[in-house]
């Protein structure tokens, strides 16, 4: 099975700064098929990126997605207050699917 | 809109049976493959099955083989996971979840619910 290790495990940002995730996989991931979630606490999980840089529907253009192979990274422009939350990477390249061990993005 | 609310999660012994049942409406139910995925304290998302949108193919992760099974009703737009010799490990919320693609197996979960809690405590 695919192993996905995200990158830090907790970021510290100010609103507006950059925010920048990594997620390493153990082995290749056929056809980028690499996607992120949103992970707030109460609320259902929001898929971000798919494909590893294609935006879901109703995300706004802060958020990208970009890498191949094994590196990855969701990068968030500028922050907004809402986009504070763990951020979950997938793989669905091969089976079984596996998720990272996500990064938390807290308010500095 | 796509909403999907889970049920059924509660406090049962070590050794005790379940079923969890997600209620799907705002879509084709039977035109999409589901998943179900969970998160236990402090831990990462891990998923756990899928089922097509048919039915006709389920597969399982081998952490849960033989112990979780997923399954679907179409004619009720329900989704379900039976769980059976529940061990404390298995004490998480757990979260249905719809598959972007229809009629494809795809993997991309674009619709989750919120979720329900499953706590294995004697």
């Amino acid at each position: 099975e695919i192993v996905l290790t995200q990158s830090p495990g907790t970021l510290s940002l100010s609103p507006g700064e950059r925010a920048t995730l990594s997620c390493r996989a153990s082995q290749t991931i056929t056809g980028s098929y690499l996607a992120w979630y949103q992970l707030k606490p109460g609320q259902a999980p929001r898929l971000v990126i798919y494909g590893a840089s294609r935006r879901a529907t109703g995300i706004p253009d802060r958020f990208s997605g970009s890498g191949s192979g094994t590196d990855f990274t969701l990068t968030i422009s500028r922050l907004e207050p809402e986009d504070f939350a763990v951020y979950s990477c997938q793989q669905y390249g091969s089976s079984p699917l596996t998720f990272g061990g996500g990064t938390k993005v807290e308010i500095k | 809109q796509v909403q999907l609310v889970e049920s059924g999660g509660v406090v049962v012994q070590p050794g005790g049976s379940l079923r969890l049942s997600c209620a799907a409406s705002g879509f084709s139910f039977d035109t999409y493959g589901m998943h179900w995925v969970r998160r236990a304290p402090g831990k990462g998302l891990e998923w756990l099955a899928f089922i097509r949108y048919d039915g006709s193919h389920t597969s399982h992760a081998d952490s849960v083989k033989g112990r979780l099974t997923i399954s679907r009703d179409n004619s009720k737009n329900t989704l379900y996971l039976q769980m059976n010799s529940l061990r404390p490990e298995d004490t998480a919320v757990y979260y249905c979840a719809k598959d972007q693609e229809g009629r494809i197996d795809d993997g991309v979960m674009d619709g989750w619910g919120k979720g329900t809690t499953v706590t294995v405590s004697s």
